[in-house]
């Protein structure tokens, strides 16, 4: 059964960058699209992003200029850093599995809180 | 991209059906027969319960069907139990490998 898990810190300092990272067990990280989304307090989902196994990415366009996702196969790992964020930023950040760029998400890890304060 | 237009809320009591639109535009539900519906209980991970539109994975109760007309996508679940109780999102492909969600109806089972 695949398993997704984001950690990072919970806690991130406005006009810092926020990093996260959601490890993949239960399976390879081979062959599949990588997703970072996002849920702000009492706000519906937001699709922050994607990587492709082999490095490609797709981003929101409304967060593209402050996004990078990476992956480390060798680790089965894969990554979000968002920079200079604000309270906007404020979420809880999930990390999602697809079969293909135009394919559900059919994995999900639990979530991560990130607060931004200083 | 603007978020798909959902109920906040909807009820029924157990064993009755209801039925969560999602309405979107001709850029992203109307052009393109990828819409999926996730069902999500606070603290744990949204679950998959119907991709492309109408299609159920593996495991998901026929309870749940969905379908779309033009630019409005929907989700009905019959015989209301107590445990469908929780979240529901509905999500499209927006082209250009791009995805928007809904903002979330919370079901309620009376």
């Amino acid at each position: 059964q695949v398993q997704l898990q984001e950690s990072g810190p919970g806690l991130v300092k406005p006009s810092e960058t926020l990093s996260l990272t959601c490890t993949v067990s239960g399976g390879s990280i081979n062959n599949y699209y990588w997703n970072w989304i996002r849920q702000p307090p009492g706000k519906g989902l937001e699709w922050i992003g994607y990587i492709y196994y082999s490095g490609s990415t797709n981003y929101n366009p409304s967060l593209k200029s402050r996004v990078t996702i990476s992956v480390d196969t060798s680790k089965n790992q894969f990554s979000l850093n968002l920079s200079s964020v604000t309270a906007a930023d404020m979420a809880v950040y999930y990390c999602a599995r697809q079969g293909g760029y135009n394919f559900p998400f059919e994995y999900w890890g639990q979530g991560t809180l990130v607060t931004v304060s200083s | 991209q603007s978020a798909l237009t959902q109920p906040a809320s909807v009820s029924g009591s157990p064993g009755q059906s209801i039925t969560i639109s999602c309405s979107g535009t001709s850029s992203d539900v109307g052009s393109y027969n990828v819409v999926s519906w996730y069902q999500h209980h606070p603290g744990k991970a949204p679950k998959l319960m119907i991709y492309e539109g109408s299609k159920r994975p593996s495991g998901i109760s026929n309870r749940f069907s969905g379908s779309k007309s033009g630019n409005t996508a929907s989700l009905t679940i019959s015989g209301l139990q107590a445990e469908d109780e929780a979240d529901y999102y509905c999500c499209s492909y927006a082209g250009s490998s791009n995805w928007v969600f809904g903002g979330g109806t919370k079901l309620t089972v009376l």
